[in-house]
């Protein structure tokens, strides 16, 4: 199974910052992984698809990067709205994992 | 507007069976793969289960082999999960997925989810 590393576990940032989480893949999966946003008490949301794209009306505010197999979501300006958990998941090949999440809290 | 309503959760005793349904709505259901997707107490996400569009086609993650059965009824745009033998680990919070039409295996569309608590 392909294992997804993410971090880190918890943040805790400022209002405008800039928030960077990351998710290291086990082997090469392409493009192939997308991240979720959990609200609390609310169901998971796609927020990035094809490590770069941006699902239908996700803020620009947020962005997803690649380098090799190190994946990358950014948050350029940090607002109330964003706090709650982030998961990295590989879309590459079945069992389709998640990692193990970031929860964002505000500073 | 895409909707999916997941039904059928709850307590039920360790060893039982439980079957989740999740109704579809606001999309051609026949033409996409889905997925169940569970959440246990406080802890992440752990992928479950897939079907492909036409149901020919299933997956399942190995701690539930042999004892999930995933289904869909096109007719009916319903997705199902059979919990056979369920076991504490089992209790979660059940999603209902849709993958989307480009990009198997990535989720655009999520239900609220169903509770089910296994206990004696």
């Amino acid at each position: 199974d392909i294992q997804m590393t993410q971090s880190p576990a918890s943040l805790s940032a400022s209002l405008e910052e800039i928030v960077t989480i990351t998710c290291q893949a086990s082997q090469d999966i392409g493009n192939w992984l997308a991240w979720y946003q959990q609200k609390p008490g609310k169901s998971p949301q796609l927020l990035i698809y094809d490590a770069t794209s941006l699902a239908d009306g996700v803020p620009s505010r947020f962005s997803g990067s690649r380098s090799g197999t190190q994946y990358s979501l950014k948050i350029s300006r940090l607002q109330v709205e964003d706090i709650g958990s982030y998961y990295c998941q590989q879309a590459h090949s079945n069992p389709n994992t998640f990692g193990a999440g970031t929860k964002l809290e505000l500073k | 507007e895409v909707q999916l309503v997941e039904s059928g959760g709850g307590l039920v005793q360790p060893g039982r069976s439980m079957k989740l349904s999740c109704a579809a709505s606001g999309f051609t259901f026949s033409n996409y793969g889905m997925a169940w997707v569970r959440q246990a107490p406080t802890k992440g996400l752990e992928w479950v289960a897939t079907i492909s569009y036409d149901g020919s086609s299933t997956y399942y993650r190995d701690s539930v082999k042999g004892r999930f059965t995933i289904s869909r009824d096109n007719a009916k745009s319903t997705l199902y999960l059979q919990m056979n033998s369920l076991r504490s680990e089992d209790t979660a919070t059940y999603y209902c997925t849709r993958f989307t039409s480009l990009y198997l295996g990535v989720m655009d569309a999520w239900g609220q989810g169903a509770s089910v608590t296994v206990s004696s």
